[in-house]
């Protein structure tokens, strides 16, 4: 089975400043991997995802991810916050094939200060 | 598409009384689950399914917590007997099928408290 370690619970970051959020997965073969945002009181949204090819994966809002296998990690990354992007990110993982479905990390919470 | 419909958004409740929470999944998707959410505990995965059949009810806390999926239209999420510990944000989501490259979309939620 798949897991996905987010090992920040919270970040802060001034505005401006450029972000990267951390996640690390455990599967034995090429994972399918999911950032996903929730704004306060809203559920989660997809904000970009890597199944296979180019490693670095374009989102929306302006971010990227870039998977690593030999560090088994996928990590979330903007070059410069604005106060909105203040939110939950989650980050998930799934098995190859029709194996089932995604599983969620803890989520790391951003705080932007102005 | 109007996306996952999740009702009602607030529900206030006494201890003991009887709660229920509604998802219609997005039309023509297949897999269907249902999250809590608390400060405490995070993001959990309470139970799922696959064409109205549930696949996985490991993360569904007591036997007061119960589920059905009638038709591929509608989930119903519910508690009986409430207990202030259930208070939380409860997620309904819906993806096309059951496969690890497949997107949840997520509903709004419905925020329970349990006085």
């Amino acid at each position: 089975a798949q897991s996905v370690t987010q090992p920040d619970i919270h970040i802060t970051v001034s505005e401006g400043a450029s972000l990267e959020l951390r996640c690390n997965y455990s599967y034995g073969a090429t994972p399918y991997l999911f950032w996903y945002v929730q704004s306060p009181g809203q559920g989660l949204q997809l904000l970009l995802k890597y199944f296979s090819g180019d490693t670095l994966v374009q989102g929306i809002k302006g971010f990227e991810a870039e998977f690593k296998r030999s560090q088994s990690s996928f990590n979330l990354r903007k070059p410069s916050v604005h106060w909105s992007d203040a939110a939950e990110y989650f980050c998930a993982v799934g098995p190859g094939g029709n194996a089932g479905k995604s599983t969620f990390g803890d989520g790391t919470t951003l705080t932007v200060k102005p | 598409d109007a996306g996952v419909i999740q009702s009602p958004r607030h529900e206030v409740t006494e201890m003991g009384q009887e709660v229920t929470l509604r998802c219609k999944p997005i039309s023509g998707h297949n897999s269907l689950f249902w999250y809590r959410q608390t400060m405490m505990r995070g993001l959990e995965l309470l139970i799922y399914f696959n064409n109205n059949v549930p696949i996985d009810d490991s993360g569904m806390p007591e036997d007061r917590f119960s589920a059905k999926m009638p038709n591929a239209s509608f989930s119903t999420l519910k508690i009986q007997p409430s207990e202030p510990r259930d208070s939380a944000v409860y997620f309904c989501a819906s993806s096309l099928r059951l496969a690890g490259d497949d997107e949840q979309f997520f509903g709004p939620g419905t925020r329970l408290t349990v006085l």
